[in-house]
This record gives C-alpha cells, structure tokens and sequence, in this order.
C-alpha cells in the first residue's frame, strides 16, 4: 500500500536542541497532519494543514505544507524532556478519515 | 472524558487461537476504524465502519473480521490467529467523512502471537 517516506526514523538529541523531521510522498495531498506518539498511548494530533505552503505552530512546533503539495516538515524548538516519542506525519486527499496515509514515523530520544 | 476506550490493553496468544478486540468511543462519532502498527511501517487501516451498519476492508484486512455492534462500539476478531499478527491495534473515530484532525485514537492494544 501507500506510504509516505519519513525520515529521520530516529534521533537522539541532547535537551534544548532543535529538531527537524519531514516526509515525502510520490502523490500530491490536500491535508497534512502531524501526530504524536507518547510511549503506550495512542497517536495525538499536534498540527494540520490545509493549503500548499502553508506555516503553522503551535507553541514549540511549527510545521510547514510543502509548495510542491508532495513532502511536509515539522520543526521543534528548543527540545524539553517531555517531547520524547513518536512523530507521524499523516497525508490525506479527500475523502473520509479512511483515507489517511502514515508515515514510518520518527522516534525521538533526548538526553537531559 | 473516555474518548475512545479499547480492550484488552495486553494479550498473549498461541498461534490458532481466537480472540475479540473491543472498541468503544463515547464521542458520538459515525466513523470508527481499526489499525495496526508496526517496526518501521507506521498506521495501516485493517477495516473501518463509516456508519452503523456499514463495514469496509482497509489496507490489510487478511485474517481479521469486524463487528459494528452499535454506533458507540466496533470490535475486531481475530478468528485463527498467526504470530504475523503479532502488533499493537488502534482503535480510532471521526466525525462522518472528517479528515484526520477530527480522527481519535485509543491508548492501543499490544497483542503477541507465539
């Protein structure tokens, strides 16, 4: 099936650090969506995006809708203990939330 | 505010047996679906209910089967069950055609076919 390519698939930072994930696609989306992942709990949505080259934050995190339709980029600032996890980006064109495709993910690790 | 409510949180099973994964969403949402994740493959869509009485294979349907009992609760069978479908199950529910930022996941289930 579909996927989207994710990367980094890990990273491990030191605590105040700033963080830089994307995703890439072959097909163009409509929506871009970023969740979060917290160990043993289910995926959280920080940010969504709706139009091509659109910038969004929300507090600490800002994400980006690429011009191209076809990637997504979602930066952390300032790295604190608590961001630790699993990003996913998320793509959808139309249609119902069954339409979603997930990336690999990126697991985050920071080191106090 | 229980959201999205899934059973069991862990299972162990021997390949063959059968077991039933229990969904409940108290969000008054039409849309319920169930997903796997796994190493290095992100979310896929097993199957998914777009409304009561309404069911539809996802990505990996194989070896599963679903039951939208009412509009809060949707379960997953798993009727012979395969250490491939060793994985941790999400439950989620949207709003009727939302996109993904109205889409709700439960906490997971991790299940271990031995």
């Amino acid at each position: 099936g579909q996927q989207l390519n994710q990367s980094p698939q890990s990273m491990f930072i030191q605590e105040g650090e700033d963080v830089s994930m994307n995703c890439t696609s072959s097909s163009i989306f409509n929506t871009w969506l970023w969740y979060k992942q917290d160990p043993g709990e289910g995926p959280v949505l920080l940010i969504a995006l709706y139009k091509a080259g659109e910038l969004t934050s929300n507090g600490r995190l800002t994400a980006q809708f690429g011009t191209t339709r076809k990637d997504s980029f979602l930066n952390i600032s300032a790295s604190i203990p608590s961001d630790v996890g699993i990003y996913f980006c998320a793509g959808q064109l139309g249609g119902g939330a069954q339409k979603l495709v997930f990336g690999q993910g990126t697991r985050l690790t920071i080191n106090p | 505010n229980a959201g999205v409510t899934q059973t069991p949180k862990f299972q162990v099973l021997k390949t063959g047996q059968s077991m039933t994964l229990q969904c409940a969403q108290d969000m008054n949402h039409n849309s319920m679906y169930w997903y796997r994740q796994d190493p290095g493959m992100g979310l896929r869509l097993i199957y998914y209910s777009a409304s009561e009485g309404t069911t539809d294979k996802g990505e990996v349907p194989n070896g599963y089967n679903v039951s939208r009992l009412n509009k809060r609760e949707f379960s997953l069978r798993l009727e012979s069950a395969a250490p491939s479908q060793t994985s941790v199950y999400f439950c989620a529910s949207s709003v009727t055609g939302g996109s993904g930022n109205t889409i709700y996941f439960g906490e997971g289930s991790w299940l271990t076919v031995v």
